[in-house]
């Protein structure tokens, strides 16, 4: 039962350049959440989808970023003409689904995709 | 603004002793408290979960307290190891007045066990 996977692994990009970085949740998991880490920083939460639905993206950024979750495939984040400031590494997590408002379960994260700018 | 507490110091302890780890957190009522490991490079491990009606789980070598009058949770690891060195990384969920599920986390708790 593979883990959470993400793609790649490391990116490097120039500035004003887009940026794709992918994830497949752990098998029967419909809800996916993305984050970011700073260097010396604690997990940022950015944005949380479900198949085909953004549910919450208040920690995202309004420009320049975007991210979906398509019926099939894995979900996207995109940024678009990244800056320096962009250069962090990005964490996407997946949980089951369950029902109610509260989700009490643990978010399963993979290894990240770490993204320098140049 | 909510805000989530951990000590930004490194805890240095021997082996073999009980390390101790904080989290506070303000202006926050979160139904539930997550525990995650964090090593190097590598992405958040889930540890513990704690609800808000809930006052200590035990895991193993592992023990979260959790006061809402105090908003702290307290997080322990008993008989420490070397392999027990890391980021230990504390994370809240909204509660029924946000209904958020995405966690919010503090900024995590460098601990390295002596041999």
């Amino acid at each position: 039962n593979a883990g959470v996977m993400q793609n790649p692994r490391h990116l490097v990009r120039r500035r004003g350049q887009e940026a794709r970085l992918r994830c497949s949740p752990m098998k029967g998991h419909s809800h996916v959440y993305w984050y970011r880490q700073l260097p010396e920083e604690g997990l940022k939460f950015m944005v949380y989808l479900q198949k085909e639905n953004i549910i919450d993206e208040s920690g995202m950024p309004k420009e320049r970023f975007s991210a979906e979750f398509p019926k099939e495939g894995p979900s996207i984040l995109r940024i678009q003409q990244v800056v320096r400031g962009d250069s962090a590494a990005y964490f996407c997590a997946s949980s089951p689904r369950t029902s109610g408002p509260i989700s009490y379960n643990e978010q399963f994260f993979g290894p990240g995709t770490r993204l320098t700018v140049l | 603004s909510q805000k989530i507490e951990q000590n930004s110091e490194a805890l240095n302890i021997q082996e073999g002793k009980t390390a101790t780890l904080t989290c506070n957190y303000t202006n926050y009522s979160p139904a539930y408290l997550q525990w995650y490991r964090q090593d190097p490079g590598r992405g958040p491990v889930f540890l513990l979960l704690i609800r808000e009606n809930e006052k200590e789980k035990r895991k193993e070598r592992l023990k979260v307290t959790f006061d809402t009058t105090l908003k702290q949770s307290l997080f322990h690891i008993t008989a420490s190891q070397p392999a027990d060195s890391a980021t230990y990384l504390c994370a809240l969920a909204g509660g029924a007045d946000t209904g958020r599920r995405a966690l919010t986390f503090g900024s995590g708790t460098r601990l390295q066990v002596q041999p």
